[in-house]
């Protein structure tokens, strides 16, 4: 069935350095991809989506580009900010007509001073 | 505003006992969901329902009803909650279409002793 993976549990790093959230999947159908932001005791908010055409979604600073040819959909930011420290989730919409997301496991971003 | 509000957003339940979580949503959405949340396996699909008086099974049902009696009330039941079933559960709902990103209550917290 289709499976989302985020490999990094936890990554931590400094202030002003680039993030980067790894977001593979495995689909049998061409699905929408999404990343989600997490804090600490909040919901879970939209933060991307993949579009149709070529074109790379933006929020906040972040931006992560859909590659079919590898099934990837990273997350990437240039500078981080303490306030960027969260969990974050990619997940996949189920083609099938449930249309649920399928969530990865998620990776919780810590950003120190 | 769009909103979906969980109730009650936090409860602690004895094991065995009947435990009923509650969600209500005012955005016209079809789609409703219930999610457990537990670290390290990401956010996981109990239930889900697309019309009023239909359910259907997501991932991890066992264990746990669902009820839809309108649009905009979706109940996750605990006949006899367990002891594995202390997790954190956040309702969302959403427009169909598989672009479409659900939006999620604030979550409820459960402990069963």
């Amino acid at each position: 069935g289709d499976s989302v993976t985020q490999t990094e549990g936890l990554v931590t790093l400094t202030e002003g350095l680039p993030v980067m959230l790894n977001c593979t999947y495995q689909s049998t159908y061409s699905p929408f991809l999404f990343w989600y932001v997490q804090h600490l005791n909040e919901a879970p908010k939209l933060l991307l989506k993949s579009f149709t055409d070529n074109k790379r979604p933006e929020h906040q600073g972040f931006h992560a580009t859909l590659h079919k040819s590898s099934s990837s959909f990273h997350l990437q930011k240039s500078s981080a900010q303490l306030s960027d420290s969260a969990l974050y989730y990619c997940a996949l919409s189920d083609p099938s007509g449930s249309w649920q997301l399928i969530f990865g496991s998620g990776t919780q971003l810590t950003v120190m001073p | 505003e769009a909103a979906v509000t969980q109730s009650p957003r936090s409860k602690v339940a004895v094991t065995g006992g009947k435990v009923t979580l509650s969600c209500h949503q005012t955005n016209n959405h079809d789609y409703m969901y219930w999610y457990r949340q537990d670290t390290g396996h990401g956010l996981r699909l109990i239930h889900y329902s697309y019309v009023a008086d239909s359910t259907e099974k997501g991932d991890i049902p066992d264990g746990y009803k669902a009820s839809r009696p309108s649009q905009e009330n979706f109940s996750l039941i605990l006949e006899l909650a367990s002891l594995s079933q202390t997790a954190v559960y956040f309702c969302a709902s959403s427009e169909r279409g598989n672009n479409q990103a659900p939006l999620f209550g604030e979550g409820t917290r459960l402990s069963v002793l």
